[in-house]
């Protein structure tokens, strides 16, 4: 049972280049969520997905978007990165009895 | 505008003595309140939650405690370890529209010495 599994640990990219952060949780939950983590600013998220099928932005959603591909995977896209979204990422999903939301162990993200 | 805060970045704390970790919240709808720990390069990790019908939740050697009229809660560590060094992250459950989002606070570096 490996949980909730995120690729890749570490990139750079460059300005306006683009790229695909995965997870996949293999705890049969609904609910998955991306955050973003900045040194003094805590998690912010980014957008989640209810359920399979659906997906919704959260307080920080501008230059992103996700697919929620199955029940197991929800992938996050930078389109032309920047700069500013120089960030540890996180990926999680939630226990839909305990409302427990479990973290993947992130993808630290350098945009040169 | 910030809907959980956690006022101290960090705290350093002997070991052996009790941890005390603050978080404030401003929305009065919010009723579970979680409490994450992380240490560096992992993702964080559940700890301890409590529903606002309680007032304090025990889990071994941690203890949260809620003031709904305050709108306030805090996580007693006792006795703190060095293994407990890390950063604490208090987060509340939304309500409505995000229901089962969590709102978490820009979190508390604890250090405890040997």
């Amino acid at each position: 049972n490996a949980g909730v599994t995120q690729t890749p640990k570490f990139q750079v990219l460059k300005t306006g280049q683009s790229m695909t952060l995965q997870c996949a949780q293999d705890m049969n939950h609904n609910s998955m969520y991306w955050y973003r983590q900045d040194p003094g600013m805590g998690l912010r998220l980014i957008y989640y997905s209810a359920s399979e099928g659906t997906t919704d932005k959260g307080e920080v959603p501008n230059g992103y978007n996700v697919s929620r591909l199955n029940k197991r995977e929800f992938s996050l896209r930078l389109e032309s990165a920047a700069p500013s979204q120089t960030s540890v990422y996180f990926c999680a999903s939630r226990d839909r009895v305990t409302y427990e939301q479990y973290f993947g162990p992130g993808t630290r993200l350098t945009v040169t | 505008d910030q809907q959980v805060k956690q006022n101290s970045p960090s705290l350093s704390v002997q070991e052996g003595r009790i941890s005390i970790l603050n978080c404030d919240y401003t929305n009065s709808m919010f009723d579970y309140f979680l409490w994450y720990k992380k240490y560096p390069a992992e993702g964080p990790t559940f700890l301890i939650s409590i529903s606002s019908i309680k007032d304090k939740n025990e889990d071994g050697r941690f203890t949260v405690f809620l003031n709904k009229s305050a709108k306030h809660l805090s996580l007693h560590i006792v006795p703190s370890q060095p293994g407990d060094s890390a950063v604490y992250f208090c987060a509340a459950l939304g309500y409505g529209g995000s229901q089962g989002n969590l709102i978490f606070g820009k979190g508390t570096k604890l250090s405890v010495k040997p």
